[in-house]
């Protein structure tokens, strides 16, 4: 099994710039979330999904837009990039809210 | 987050030393999950708790989380070279349906040969 697959692996964006991070998971999950990693700060919820069709805000999620309209995907958006938000970003999923949760490797996003 | 305190934030070992780092809350600990990270990669699920009380082992790792339901550990016996990384303990603290795991910032733990 792929498991959590992130892509890229690694970005560098210019200031105002727009991307996409995708997420794809072949669990057949029913929860994803999208986290963001910076020294110091540990790992910081973005967006999560307990289905399709449903989203929430999580602990950082302005300057980010995310969607579910199928069980396998959710992408991250970023409209217009920040410096602010160079970052690793993880992608995860679980079974339930309650489960373990299992995670991509990373998307390391460099914004100048 | 502030909600997870990890301590202590950094630990240097010797080779073949125990070592116990924490994980505490001052609010109720629905679940407890233990994840470690190598540099540059993804997390590594270790251990989840539930009760209060309850411990599990794997190899050489054992976790526990106390009665109170507020704070865990991790103990390392005999730690080794591959036991380096990044612990984070992830937590549920508001507990019902559609809650989500808040992270502590993680201890870095390297172990010297």
């Amino acid at each position: 099994n792929a498991g959590v697959t992130q892509t890229p692996k690694f970005q560098v964006l210019k200031t105002g710039q727009s991307m996409t991070l995708q997420c794809a998971q072949d669990m057949n999950h029913e929860y994803m979330s999208w986290y963001r990693q910076d020294p110091g700060m540990g790992l910081r919820l973005i967006h999560y999904s307990v289905g399709a069709g449903i989203t929430d805000q999580g602990e950082v999620p302005n300057g980010y837009n995310v969607s579910r309209s199928t069980t396998e995907d959710f992408p991250l958006r970023l409209l217009s990039a920040a410096p602010s938000q160079t970052s690793v970003y993880f992608c995860a999923s679980s079974y339930s809210w309650a489960g373990e949760l299992f995670f991509g490797e990373g998307s390391r996003l460099t914004v100048l | 987050s502030q909600e997870l305190e990890q301590s202590p934030q950094s630990l240097i070992v010797q080779e073949g030393k125990n070592l116990t780092i924490n994980c505490t809350s001052s609010k109720t600990l629905y679940g407890l999950y233990w994840y470690k990270q190598k540099y540059g990669e993804g997390l590594i699920f270790l251990m989840m708790l539930q009760k209060g009380g309850e411990e599990k082992s794997h190899e050489k790792i054992t976790a526990k989380l106390d009665e109170k339901k507020q704070q865990s550990s991790l103990h390392i016996t005999a730690s080794q070279p591959s036991h380096a990384g990044i612990y984070l303990c992830g937590a549920d603290i508001e507990g019902g349906a559609n809650s989500k795991l808040t992270f502590g910032k993680g201890i870095t733990l390297s172990v010297r040969p």
